[in-house]
């Protein structure tokens, strides 16, 4: 594809709601990462993956928050019982590998609870 | 712990005029340290790297480990150049390219 692919580009939710973000890296695109920006601040780590395995996810800041990538291609963000501090862009990324290599941002999924 | 600091959330110059975009940082090992930018309606994208000592779009930045610093300059503005930069840390305490930024600084070149 052309790059990083993340939908839905701007989800409105309701308090209390589950919502599921999704990335689709750059075909071949080993590493994949989220982050998360509020307003007003740069984005922040939530969590990584290598193929399937998530290798880190001392980003994410609560047990309501999960991801996976089952397949080592697409991955979801999960956000359970959805709270307004949850509302934020959230960026996904890709890179060829995980150390030294360039990571090419998505557009971002821009998340309100109302 | 690592942290980049961005002293100036906003930066405006006129065409033409030297611009600096200031960074610090702290980190305990050897960092690698990155400029990222997001122009309007674009995504965030890499800008530089330090470990390059490249110059693009006539942008440079020099890795000062004394004064821990990673300054981002350009000694002639263009309005294009109008933009959010973020300047981020990646080391080898952090797992794969995870990296820390900063809060970012929106730069307006005025005509």
């Amino acid at each position: 594809g052309a790059g990083v692919s993340q939908s839905p580009r701007y989800k409105v939710t309701k308090r209390g709601q589950d919502v599921a973000l999704r990335c689709d890296p750059i075909s071949g695109h080993v590493s994949l990462y989220w982050y998360r920006q509020a307003l007003g601040q740069g984005p922040e780590f939530l969590t990584y993956f290598n193929y399937e395995a998530q290798q880190d996810k001392s980003g994410l800041p609560n047990d309501r928050f999960s991801a996976e990538r089952p397949e080592g291609s697409i991955s979801t963000l999960t956000i359970q019982r959805t709270e307004q501090r949850d509302s934020a862009m959230y960026r996904c990324a890709s890179s060829p590998t995980g150390s030294g290599n360039t990571i090419y941002f998505g557009e971002g999924s821009w998340l309100t609870v109302v | 712990a690592q942290r980049v600091t961005q002293p100036e959330k906003l930066l405006s110059v006129f065409k033409g005029a030297p611009v600096e975009l200031k960074c610090n940082y702290s980190y305990s090992g050897s960092p690698e340290l990155f400029w990222y930018v997001q122009y309007s309606r674009q995504r965030l994208q890499l800008l530089l790297r330090h470990i390059s000592r490249e110059s693009i779009k006539g942008f440079t930045a020099d890795l000062n480990k004394g004064e821990t610093s990673f300054h981002l300059k350009k000694p002639f503005a263009q309005e294009e150049d109008s933009a959010m930069y973020y300047c981020a840390l990646s080391g080898l305490e952090t797992s794969g390219s995870r990296l820390t930024f900063g809060e970012g600084t929106q730069l307006t070149v005025n005509p």
